[in-house]
């Protein structure tokens, strides 16, 4: 199975870089490793998505070394509104084509203060 | 226009009672799910449908019926409900099945069994 881990809580200050990471050491050769972000009351908001080396948006970056046994969530400048919990999935292949099923663990509960 | 859309966004009910939730996507895409998260956060994918046919079918009580009209809408019907059902249920979709694609949800809906 494609399990992920990442810290349960982390806090930071406004304006800071905040870097979450994730581990997954059975991720697959095929898979993407992918973030959401969600909101208390709100479904789960896609961020990222990553396959190796950096991806970047206007929201984040996503380190991915060479090993693909882990990836970095990178939150520029963080603002109070970034106060969330975030996901880091991988795919998990399901029988054969592109059936998969996605394994959501407990997130990393983010709190920004002022 | 809201992307997912799932009603109602609260059901209050009693034990024994059957309820439905109702979802329907505008995205055009071909997948939806339903999903499970409990009091700790945790998400648990219950069921998906690609293009009206099943192809998730997580262990799931039968109590829970899942069904596909069309390619937009996927309901979720609950019959006997108990008191562990109380959750939050998400609806979701995706332009294709697979663990790498990008997955887009509704606002949930609070379901609370007394």
């Amino acid at each position: 199975l494609a399990k992920t881990t990442q810290p349960i809580s982390m806090d930071s200050y406004e304006g800071q870089e905040v870097n979450i990471t994730c581990s997954h050491n059975n991720i697959a050769t095929n898979d993407y490793i992918t973030w959401y972000q969600q909101f208390p009351s709100q479904g789960p908001r896609f961020i990222i998505q990553g396959y190796k080396t950096k991806v970047t948006n206007e929201v984040a970056s996503l380190f991915i070394p060479a090993d693909r046994k882990s990836s970095t969530l990178s939150l520029p400048r963080v603002s109070l509104s970034d106060t969330a919990v975030y996901y880091c999935l991988v795919g998990e292949p399901l029988n054969a084509g592109n059936n998969r099923k996605l394994i959501w663990g407990l997130g990393t509960s983010l709190a920004v203060n002022p | 226009d809201t992307a997912v859309s799932q009603t109602p966004k609260y059901l209050v009910t009693q034990m024994g009672n059957d309820k439905s939730i109702k979802c329907e996507q505008n995205l055009g895409h071909d997948t939806m799910y339903w999903y499970k998260q409990d009091s700790k956060k945790f998400l648990k994918i219950m069921f998906s449908y690609n293009n009206k046919e099943l192809i998730i079918n997580e262990t799931v009580p039968n109590r829970f019926s899942p069904k596909s009209p069309d390619k937009a809408h996927l309901n979720l019907h609950i019959n006997s409900l108990e008191l562990g059902d109380s959750a939050v249920y998400f609806c979701a979709s995706s332009l294709l099945p697979g663990g790498g694609e990008k997955l887009f949800f509704g606002s949930g809906t609070q379901l609370s069994v007394l």
